[in-house]
C-alpha cells in the first residue's frame, strides 16, 4: 500500500526558532512536493524536487527551504519561524511528474 | 494565470440528497482536472480525475464532467451518505510538470 508519512501531526514552536518538518515516502517516487493548506486558500505549492538533491520553488517559497538528500526522505525547512507560517503543511509524492499524487496526513503547525 | 474558484462552504445536506459542488477555472492550454477529498484528520486523496473535454470522471458514486465550453468540473453525486462528510478539492495540472493548483475547497457535512 501507498505510504507518505509525516514525522509530526500537531507541533508548537516560538517565533525565531528553526523548524523542520519531515516527509518519508516508501513507494521510491521520484517527485515530492510540499504544500501549505489554510482556510479559504485551498493548497499552495512551497517547493517540489523531481530527483535527489534536486528542488524548485512553488508559488510561495519566501521563508521556506527544502533538503532532499535520499530519494525517499523530503525535509520542509523554516529558517527562522514567524506567526504568519502557522499552518497546516501536507508532503505529497508521486511516480513521474504527471503521476497521481499521495499525501501524507499534515503536520498542523502552531508559531507563537 | 491559472486558478481554480469553488463554491464557498460548508454544504449541509442531509443523508440521501443531491450534491453539487461547483468548480470553475481558468487555465491556458488544456489543462488536467482533478476532485480530491480529504477526510477528518487526513491528508487528500485523489476522487477522480479527467484529462481531456467532455471526459467524465468516476469515482464511489462520484462523477464530474470536464466542461471546456463553461470552463467547469462540477461534483456530483445522487445520494450522499454521513461517511461523504469531508473537504472537497477541485484542482487543476498545468501542461507542463506535474504542479497542481487547487481552489480553495468547499466543505460537505451530512447530518443523518
Amino acid at each position: 500500500d501507498v505510504k507518505v508519512t509525516q514525522s509530526s501531526r500537531y507541533l508548537v514552536k516560538r517565533t525565531g526558532e528553526k523548524v523542520f518538518l519531515e516527509c518519508v515516502q516508501d513507494m521510491d517516487h521520484e517527485n515530492m512536493f510540499w504544500y501549505r493548506q489554510d482556510p479559504g486558500l485551498g493548497l499552495r505549492l512551497i517547493y517540489f524536487s523531481y530527483d535527489v538533491k534536486m528542488k524548485e520553488k512553488g508559488d510561495i517559497p519566501e521563508g521556506y527551504s527544502v533538503s532532499r538528500e535520499k530519494k525517499e526522505r523530503f525535509s520542509l525547512i523554516l529558517e527562522s519561524a514567524s506567526t504568519n507560517q502557522t499552518s497546516m503543511y501536507l508532503c505529497a509524492s508521486s511516480f513521474r511528474q504527471s503521476s497521481e499524487q499521495y499525501f501524507g496526513p499534515g503536520t498542523r503547525l502552531t508559531v507563537t | 494565470g491559472n486558478s481554480v474558484t469553488q463554491m464557498e462552504g460548508p454544504v449541509t445536506l442531509s443523508e440521501e440528497a443531491f450534491l453539487t459542488i461547483n468548480c470553475t477555472y481558468t487555465a491556458t492550454g488544456y489543462p488536467s482536472l482533478f476532485w480530491y477529498v480529504q477526510y477528518p484528520g487526513e491528508g487528500l486523496q485523489l476522487l477522480l480525475k479527467a484529462t481531456k473535454a467532455d471526459d467524465k470522471g468516476s469515482n464511489k458514486g462520484f462523477e464530474a464532467t470536464y466542461r471546456k465550453e463553461t470552463t467547469s468540473f462540477h461534483l456530483e453525486k445522487g445520494s450522499v451518505q454521513v461517511s461523504d462528510s469531508a473537504v472537497y478539492f477541485c484542482a487543476l495540472r498545468r501542461n507542463q510538470g506535474g504542479k497542481l493548483i487547487f481552489g480553495q475547497g468547499t466543505e460537505l457535512s451530512v447530518k443523518p
